[in-house]
């Protein structure tokens, strides 16, 4: 079975400064997606970036960025210019092509943004 | 375009009972999941559902069942409740296309006392 770990329950950051998050995972498929997941205080679950495995180049959204190290099933994401609005639970997932959408979700790390 | 809708906000129950929690996905979405999120276990996947059929069932007791209607409208229902299952239920929506992403609503805050 996939697992999923987030190493690091909680880390902060001064506001404008940047911040990595880690996270790795297990699986002996090749083809799978990878997600970061932001949930607020107000318990939505919003959708930060998504990489695709066959795909090498890193996938970015705005400040938001990740390092995708296929070999070492590992997929860290980077926040850059930090803002209060950062401040949030992240959830690492995984999705493989089995024909279904289940998420595997790490633990979460809670990022903390000190203005 | 109205985002993912679950209904009720919160909800307590005694042990015993059962409970049905709701979830109505984005219009045009085909792909209902369902997730239980708990301090201790985290984020564990519960079934989804894409056009009125059950694609993948997680590992929970069979206290556990859910349906899609027609209208892509999912319930989740839990009998006999316990303790344990208190919870945030969170519902995804998706097209059901592979790898898209997933949205989530608000969620329903269970409480089992």
């Amino acid at each position: 079975a996939q697992t999923v770990t987030q190493s690091q329950p909680e880390m902060s950051v001064q506001e404008a400064e940047t911040v990595t998050l880690s996270c790795t995972y297990d699986t002996s498929e090749s083809d799978y997606y990878l997600f970061w997941y932001k949930q607020p205080p107000s318990r939505q679950m919003i959708l930060v970036i998504r990489q695709e495995a066959y795909k090498q180049q890193n996938a970015t959204e705005n400040r938001f960025s990740v390092n995708f190290q296929k070999a070492a099933k590992s997929f860290s994401l980077k926040i850059s210019d930090s803002q209060l609005g950062d401040a949030a639970m992240y959830f690492c997932a995984y999705n493989d092509r089995g024909g279904s959408e289940k998420l595997v979700f790490g633990k979460g790390t809670k990022l903390t943004v000190n203005p | 375009k109205a985002g993912v809708t679950q209904t009720p906000r919160y909800l307590i129950k005694t042990r015993g009972q059962q409970v049905t929690l709701s979830c109505s996905p984005i219009s045009g979405h085909r792909s209902v999941s369902w997730y239980q999120q708990t301090p201790g276990q985290g984020l564990q996947f519960l079934f989804e559902y894409f056009s009125e059929t059950q694609r993948n069932k997680g590992n929970f007791p069979g206290r556990f069942s859910g349906r899609q209607f027609s209208n892509s409208r999912s319930e989740m229902n839990v009998s006999t409740l316990e303790l344990g299952d208190s919870a945030l239920y969170l519902c995804a929506s998706s097209s059901g296309q592979r790898g898209e992403k997933l949205l989530f609503g608000s969620g329903t805050q269970l409480s089992v006392l």
